[in-house]
């Protein structure tokens, strides 16, 4: 069965703490790793999508990395507007859908 | 990249009656989507918007309860028919352009 997890379910970190963000996966026929940021009470902002083990990508604090079995959000020096939910999503499966993990729940503390 | 709005932001409705949501992408997209999130849940696939046939349910919801039409490339709408409080969620209307995938700001449904 098709799966994403997150962890840890939740994480607060201190203004200027680094830390990472965890999603592994096992979606067949994986054609894409997408991250989301999801404010309260608003839609999912979209972030990154990766495609291919080794790739990475950046902005401005955030950096996104995958691997054949997870992806790694890193979030370098955060600051408080960083506080959100942060959700990851494999496409893939026979539809090719998003299958969502259940989120991490970021709050950085001034 | 695409940029979704939906109407009505959110709505108290009462249990027995339909909302139905509208959805609007601000340029031609090749697939939309409805999800529905629950309070402290991620997102749940209810069904593709097929423009021109018939929406694709995922498997717990159909058609009966969850209508979808999309007219064209831009527009969808999302009825919730004879609501219960169990219908109580965040209706997020998303929109494929290229590979990636954007999503509306979401409707907050509450029924009583």
């Amino acid at each position: 069965e098709d799966q994403v997890t997150q962890s840890p379910e939740a994480l607060r970190l201190q203004e200027g703490e680094s830390s990472s963000l965890n999603c592994s996966y096992t979606v067949s026929g994986l054609r894409g790793l997408f991250w989301y940021r999801q404010d309260p009470g608003k839609g999912p902002e979209f972030l990154f999508t990766l495609y291919s083990a080794g790739e990475e990508k950046e902005k401005e604090r955030l950096k996104a990395t995958l691997t054949k079995k997870e992806s790694f959000l890193h979030i370098t020096a955060p600051k408080p507007e960083d506080s959100a939910t942060y959700l990851c999503a494999g496409r893939g499966g026979s539809q090719g859908n998003l299958i969502f993990g259940k989120g991490t729940k970021l709050s950085v503390k001034p | 990249s695409a940029v979704i709005s939906q109407k009505p932001s959110r709505d108290i409705c009462q249990r027995g009656t339909s909302l139905t949501i509208q959805c609007q992408v601000d340029s031609q997209v090749t697939m939309m989507f409805w999800y529905r999130q629950q309070p402290g849940q991620s997102l749940t696939l209810i069904a593709t918007a097929n423009q021109g046939s018939e929406a694709t349910y995922e498997s717990g919801f159909v058609i009966d309860k969850f209508p979808i039409s999309r007219p064209n490339l831009t527009f969808s709408t999302l009825t919730v028919s004879n609501m219960s409080p169990e219908d109580s969620s965040i209706y997020l209307c998303s929109a494929r352009a290229s590979y990636e995938q954007y999503f509306g700001p979401g409707t907050r449904l509450t029924v009583t």
